[in-house]
């Protein structure tokens, strides 16, 4: 079993509406959970952590969290076509290392 | 600040030869990652260092090989690379507090 699983997609959505990626992952002591962004050819970037359960919003995204169900997911409110581009999530499973998932690729038709 | 640096960008190799992927960082982290990515795999860990003077393996180290020259600087070398390391190699580092921040990467085709 994979440590971090999410569907890998592609997820097409229309400008202005929701795109909702899932994520589940295994290691049920893990304490932190990450979404990174990657545009085509570009590296990974930053753009939410959670470590409590429940959601947590930063402007058009909101992160949420199940350590019950293991489960993370992030919400992309009012999609935009700068959003197209492969989302990863990651989590922590002990201090130093994180866990990538394979990244669920996301296009905003226009 | 330039965050975190990889030389070169693009590299490609026959069977056999042996290279260095250098990595660089100047936000004074403690703890630098070596990643490959491939299609539909994900970032997979090959080694880390937590501080300097340490370094430990991740999920696939065979075929590498790490350096933690000092706190800025991590490099990996392919002793004999394969048509297996074809990939794209990204480099990490993270200060306790904060999160992983990535370079730019550098594509290597071996053929």
């Amino acid at each position: 079993q994979k440590e971090v699983e999410q569907n890998s997609g592609p997820l097409s959505v229309p400008e202005g509406a929701i795109a909702s990626l899932n994520c589940t992952y295994s290691d049920r002591g893990s304490q932190s959970f990450f979404w990174y962004r990657q545009y085509s050819g570009k590296s990974p970037e930053l753009i939410m952590f959670i470590y409590s359960n429940g959601d947590k919003e930063d402007g058009r995204f909101t992160a949420q969290l199940n350590k019950a169900s293991q489960y993370v997911s992030l919400l992309i409110r009012d999609s935009q076509p700068s959003d197209s581009a492969t989302y990863l999530c990651a989590v922590r499973p002990n201090d130093y290392k994180l866990s990538f998932g394979a990244g669920t690729t996301v296009t905003v038709r226009a | 600040n330039a965050g975190v640096t990889q030389t070169p960008k693009f590299q490609v190799l026959k069977t056999g030869q042996s290279m260095t992927l250098q990595c660089a960082q100047d936000m004074n982290h403690n703890s630098m990652y070596w990643y490959r990515q491939d299609p539909g795999m994900g970032l997979r860990l090959i080694y880390y260092s937590a501080s300097e003077g340490t370094t430990d393996k991740g999920e696939v180290p065979n075929g590498y090989n790490v350096s933690r020259l000092n706190k800025r600087e991590f490099s990996l070398r392919l002793e004999s690379a394969a048509p297996s390391q074809t990939s794209v190699y990204f480099c990490a580092s993270r200060h306790r507090e904060y999160e992983q921040y990535f370079g730019p990467g550098t594509r290597l085709t071996v053929t």
